[in-house]
């Protein structure tokens, strides 16, 4: 049972804009941890997208599109990965992941199909 | 080129023990801490602990605890991740990642290990 909670899937057109997003157990406050995106094609390892606690404490990955941005949305405590524009090569897995507890806690990931 | 490279794909019985290596190219291990993350099969990510290969100074995830030894011998650039009292819950592909500016910059390519009798 992964900590974090992602939507298991989500599917979108070329071109459109999605959200997905990253929940933080009730008892933990998202506004007060940084959430870590990463990428992961078929057989392949995931790959670093951006890291978002603020818009002030922010860091995208080297080489890594602006079309993919981080939020957050306190009111439903989650962690939030913006991807505008969406291409066909953004069909992949997308895992979650912050520091909590001392330790390394990621979600369950979404997989994104771009129909 | 900057990358990780590890062993090949094991399969073990259970009860036994596997020992996965994770070779630095391009870069000194020592310079920065080293994860080991797992994935079974149709899973999300699984943190396991991390190594600071400069002293070999260790955490591991409470699950991880007890039946896994993060090692290193930093005169051959390699890191090791081994797991005893293996189960088929343990099934999975095992990966290192290095932590530099941030958590998983590079990544092995990673390591598929099987339990099955």
């Amino acid at each position: 049972q992964a900590v974090l909670t992602q939507p298991s899937s989500l599917s979108a057109s070329p071109g459109a804009s999605v959200r997905l997003t990253c929940t933080l157990p009730r008892d933990i406050y998202v506004g007060t941890y940084r959430i870590y995106w990463y990428q992961q094609k078929p057989g392949s390892p995931p790959h670093y997208l951006l890291r978002y606690m603020s818009d002030s404490d922010y860091q995208q990955g080297s080489g890594v599109p602006s079309r993919f941005s981080g939020a957050k949305d306190a009111s439903a405590n989650a962690g939030i990965l913006l991807i505008s524009g969406l291409r066909s090569e953004d069909e992949a897995d997308y895992h979650c992941m912050t520091w909590h507890s001392s330790a390394w806690v990621f979600g369950g990931g979404t997989k994104l199909t771009v129909l | 080129q900057v990358q990780l490279v590890q062993s090949g794909a094991e399969v073990k019985k259970p009860g036994a023990s596997v020992k996965i290596s994770c070779k630095a190219s391009g870069y000194n291990l020592r310079d920065q801490y080293l994860h080991w993350v797992r994935q079974a099969p149709g899973q999300g990510l699984e943190w396991m602990g991390w190594i600071n290969p400069n002293n070999g100074e260790t955490k591991y995830a409470q699950k991880f605890e007890g039946r896994t030894t993060m090692t290193r011998y930093t005169s051959i650039n390699t890191a090791y991740m081994e797991m005893s009292s293996l189960t088929s819950d343990d099934t999975a592909v095992y990966y290192c990642a290095r932590e530099g500016v941030w958590f998983g910059e590079i990544w092995g390519q990673g390591t598929l290990v099987t339990v099955s009798s």
